[in-house]
């Protein structure tokens, strides 16, 4: 089946640090989400990419649909202490499920 | 407030026992989903719903059952035939845009945390 392929698995970095996480699929998508996951919770949708090479900005944070559509990247700007937590990104082709990387655990230390 | 709420929050399950996890949802979405979340682990579909009285298994059945009486309801059973129910269950709901293609948003609920006596 499809996989995504979500890297890194996590980080570490230091508070003001700019952040840069990314997605790969072995398919063509049609739409890329990106979610926040805090501790215990569900997912919170961040930002939703639905035309390649569309870029896009939420705040600090900043993501694109790749030109290939087999990829897509979140960048997160001078990192502050709450944005710790696991990045996700999601996609689907047209007709399917979304499914979903593993994640990204981002910790930011000030 | 308009969302999506699952209940209990915590809950345990003994051998053999079967459970159910709620999902209710008052956004007036058309789809709602059930994923499951082991540690380090992505999202996993289990079941999902794009109409009442419809649903479509996912990735991992196995082992569940749900239903869809109601538009605003998708209750989940863990059965005993699920051996390894641990894990941390969210709930999800989209609206399903006719003439814009599968452009999904999903919505999630605070999850439950499904553990084993």
């Amino acid at each position: 089946g499809q996989q995504l392929n979500q890297s890194p698995q996590s980080m570490f970095i230091q508070e003001g640090e700019d952040v840069s996480m990314n997605c790969t699929s072995s398919s063509i998508f049609n739409t890329w989400l990106w979610y926040k996951q805090d501790p215990g919770e569900g997912p919170v949708l961040l930002i939703a990419l639905y035309k390649a090479g569309e870029l896009t900005s939420n705040g600090r944070l900043t993501a694109q649909f790749g030109i290939t559509r087999k990829d897509s990247f979140l960048n997160i700007s001078a990192s502050i202490p709450s944005d710790v937590g696991i990045y996700f990104c999601a996609g689907n082709q047209a007709g399917t499920a979304l499914i979903f990387g593993k994640g990204t655990t981002l910790s930011v230390s000030s | 407030d308009g969302g999506i709420t699952q209940s209990p929050k915590y809950l345990f399950r003994k051998e053999g026992q079967n459970v159910t996890l709620s999902c209710e949802q008052n956004l007036n979405h058309d789809a709602m989903y059930w994923y499951r979340q082991d540690p380090g682990q992505g999202l996993r579909l289990i079941y999902y719903s794009q109409i009442v009285n419809d649903f479509q298994k996912g990735d991992i059945a196995e082992g569940y059952s749900v239903s869809r009486e109601k538009k605003e309801s998708f209750p989940l059973t863990v059965t005993s035939a699920q051996k390894n129910p641990t894990a941390f269950y969210l709930c999800a709901s989209s609206m399903l845009t006719p003439g814009q293609g599968r452009r999904e948003k999903l919505f999630f609920g605070s999850g439950t945390q499904l553990s084993v006596l």
